[in-house]
């Protein structure tokens, strides 16, 4: 079993609509979890991140943890063509700056 | 915000000649800097932690001699790729945080390494 997986998609999302990104992770004491958007030739530039179980809302983003589940997710409201990139979910056994372990990816294309 | 810059961002070398790339954290100290690398679609690997003043911590798998750290000041840590093959072409990033409690990491642009 993979520490971090994603599905690798492509998922394809029609423009205003909310495209969900799903992350789940094997290490149930993990801590910090981070969202990462990047794009085809670039470095990820980070999106979110979340602590604690529930919600945390940002703009048209939301992250979603739920540590028993051991599953966190990314929603984007009101997709735009500019949201097309591969998303990556990435998880920190600390809530400190250690070394991150990251999924494979899913990549989002944004139909106008 | 928190910005890291990575140096050169493209790299064209010939077969077993070294390439060396800098990292610098431009309004921050880092005591900590990691390198990961990339392979065409696929997830960032982490190759070493960079230790400022001491010796780099590298996983499993990823050769000591042949992908050297060097972390001598709080803002700038190098990744020298010697002896370099085709094999070894990739994406490299690093990464370094603020390193206040819960900071997030931020990414250098990547350095797009080909080795002829």
């Amino acid at each position: 079993q993979k520490e971090v997986e994603q599905n690798s998609g492509p998922l394809s999302v029609p423009e205003g609509a909310i495209a969900s990104l799903n992350c789940t992770y094997s290490d149930r004491g993990s801590q910090s979890f981070f969202w990462y958007r990047q794009y085809s030739g670039k470095s990820p530039e980070l999106i979110m991140f979340i602590y604690s179980n529930g919600d945390k809302e940002d703009g048209r983003f939301t992250a979603q943890l739920n540590k028993a589940s051991q599953y966190v997710s990314l929603l984007i409201r009101d997709s735009q063509p500019s949201d097309s990139a591969t998303y990556l979910c990435a998880v920190n056994k600390t809530r400190g700056n250690e070394k991150l372990t990251f999924g494979t990816g899913t990549r989002l294309t944004i139909i106008p | 915000g928190a910005v890291v810059s990575q140096h050169p961002s493209r790299v064209i070398c010939k077969s077993g000649t070294s390439v060396k790339i800098e990292c610098r954290s431009l309004d921050f100290q880092a005591t900590t800097m990691f390198w990961y690398r990339q392979f065409p679609k696929q997830s960032l690997m982490l190759m070493a932690t960079s230790n400022e003043g001491s010796k780099a911590t590298y996983e499993q798998g990823v050769e000591k001699d042949k992908f050297l750290i060097n972390h001598a000041s709080l803002t700038l840590s190098t990744l020298t790729v010697t002896s370099a093959h085709p094999e070894d072409s990739s994406f490299y990033i690093c990464s370094a945080s603020p390193g206040l409690t819960g900071s997030p990491l931020h990414f250098g642009n990547g350095t797009r390494l080909t080795v002829t």
